[in-house]
């Protein structure tokens, strides 16, 4: 069963640029959550889709945003980049509606912003 | 708030020496969850235990074995007889109670090294 994919997987971008990073979840797995990783503020949950819904959200600016779609796959979204956004992204999928927090990540979309 | 401390930031261990993670959690929630992951260098976490609130008992995989007391809002995490692909960084992590099982607050991390 292949696992939580997502690509790409390393990014170079500039400041004041958008990016789009897409996780392609576990087969059969319907709830996605995204986080973002650094050295600094750790890991921190952004927000977690189930079903084309956004069901949970963290506490980021909104400039940071995300969609799911019909096939459970999901895309987020940062817009006008700043210094501060680089970061590991991580996307987790799980498989049912009663999210139990066990979750299966992927190996992360490492974003550097110059 | 929900919070989740890691004191430890590294461990440097021997190979086969016991190693115990720690973990203090901070909620108000009466019904919680906590977990252990790991994550080694390729990046992904890799989910190792879920607890709820309301099992205080002690669990023991392998090598691996988890301590949970509510009345000191720990959840460690033990290592018996590490090898050197137990390096990687581990992290705690808690859940508020329904709906919330996809929004986890981690701690910081604890990075450990298994030298042979």
């Amino acid at each position: 069963k292949a696992g939580v994919t997502q690509t790409p997987r390393y990014l170079i971008k500039t400041r004041g640029q958008q990016v789009t990073l897409s996780c392609s979840p576990i087969s059969g797995h319907r709830s996605v959550s995204w986080y973002q990783q650094t050295p600094g503020q750790g890991l921190q949950f952004l927000f977690e889709y189930f079903s084309e819904t956004q069901r949970n959200k963290g506490n980021f600016p909104g400039r940071f945003s995300g969609r799911q779609f019909s096939n459970s796959r999901s895309e987020m979204n940062v817009s006008t980049l700043e210094l501060g956004d680089s970061a590991l992204y991580l996307c987790a999928s799980s498989p049912g509606q009663r999210n139990t927090g066990e979750l299966f990540f992927g190996e992360g979309s490492r974003l550097t912003v110059l | 708030a929900q919070k989740v401390t890691q004191a430890q930031t590294e461990i440097s261990v021997v190979e086969k020496e016991d190693v115990t993670l720690d973990c203090v959690y901070e909620t108000r929630d009466t019904t919680y969850y906590l977990f252990w992951y790991k994550q080694p260098p390729s990046g992904e976490l890799v989910f190792l235990i879920r607890r709820n609130s309301f099992d205080e008992q002690n669990e023991i995989s392998g090598r691996y074995s988890w301590n949970f007391q509510k009345s000191t809002s720990s959840f460690n995490f033990t290592i018996t007889a590490s090898q050197v692909v137990d390096s990687a960084v581990y992290f705690c992590a808690l859940s508020g109670g329904r709906g919330q099982g996809g929004k986890l607050i981690f701690g910081q991390g604890t990075e450990l090294s298994v030298k042979p």
